[in-house]
């Protein structure tokens, strides 16, 4: 059981826009900054957003990131197919002292 | 090229010890904090731990479900970290990255070394 929330699956057609959620608590999101990663079995994850909303050199507008109060969001528009992947939300927990993982997102893009 | 890579992993039977390591190169190990992250078969990331730097004080941190049993060292005059695991059960296997963070947030990962726990 993950102390960030996310749906197990989406699926969107290509060229559509997808949201993840993230919902966390008071003690994660609410008082630090969330990261999103992609991942694709067998590869290194790739950081995606990172301070809530910023994209690291490299990363194309396509993606972007919001936080609101206890929960993060992470947006993709015009999908492609290679954007199938597994997405995660992290962020550091106080009342753990411990960074945290989403349960994961697997994006089907069909 | 900043890059980190893992090695050490491999089968070892429940009860057992492990270690991995961490090499990493083409920036400053030492100033860095590193962290260790798994994934074990069809499921999510979960962090291990990290170990910070000499500035702070090698500090470790661990998540509840390794503490007592995984220790993160590392060797600055060799560039690398380590991850000691004690008492391998079968939940622990996994494959296993070593990342940490160059300019954003855990923007640099190995591309992980496998462990088997199985008798």
């Amino acid at each position: 059981q993950s102390v960030l929330t996310q749906p197990p699956s989406l699926s969107a057609a290509p060229g559509q826009k997808v949201t993840i959620s993230c919902s966390g608590g008071s003690s994660n999101i609410a008082i630090d900054y969330v990261s999103w990663y992609q991942h694709l079995p067998g590869t290194a994850p790739k950081l995606l957003i990172y301070e809530n909303n910023k994209r690291p050199s490299g990363i194309p507008d396509r993606f972007s990131g919001s936080k609101s109060g206890t929960s993060a969001t992470l947006g993709i528009t015009g999908l492609q197919t290679g954007d199938e992947a597994d997405y995660y939300c992290e962020t550091w927990d106080s009342s753990l002292s411990a960074v945290v993982f989403g349960g994961g997102t697997k994006l089907t893009v069909l | 090229e900043v890059q980190v890579v893992e090695s050490g992993g491999g089968l070892v039977q429940p009860g057992g010890s492990l270690k991995l390591s961490c090499a990493a190169s083409g920036f400053s190990f030492s100033g860095s904090a590193m962290h260790w992250v798994r994934q074990a078969s069809g499921k999510g990331l979960e962090w291990v731990g990290r170990v910070r730097s000499k500035a702070n004080s090698y500090a470790t941190t661990y998540a509840a479900s390794v503490k007592g049993r995984f220790t993160i060292s590392r060797d600055d005059s060799k560039n690398t970290t380590l991850l000691q695991m004690n008492g391998l059960k079968t939940e622990d296997a996994a494959v296993y990255y070593c990342t940490f963070t160059y300019y954003y947030n855990l923007d640099v990962w190995g591309k992980g070394t496998t462990v088997t726990v199985s008798s």
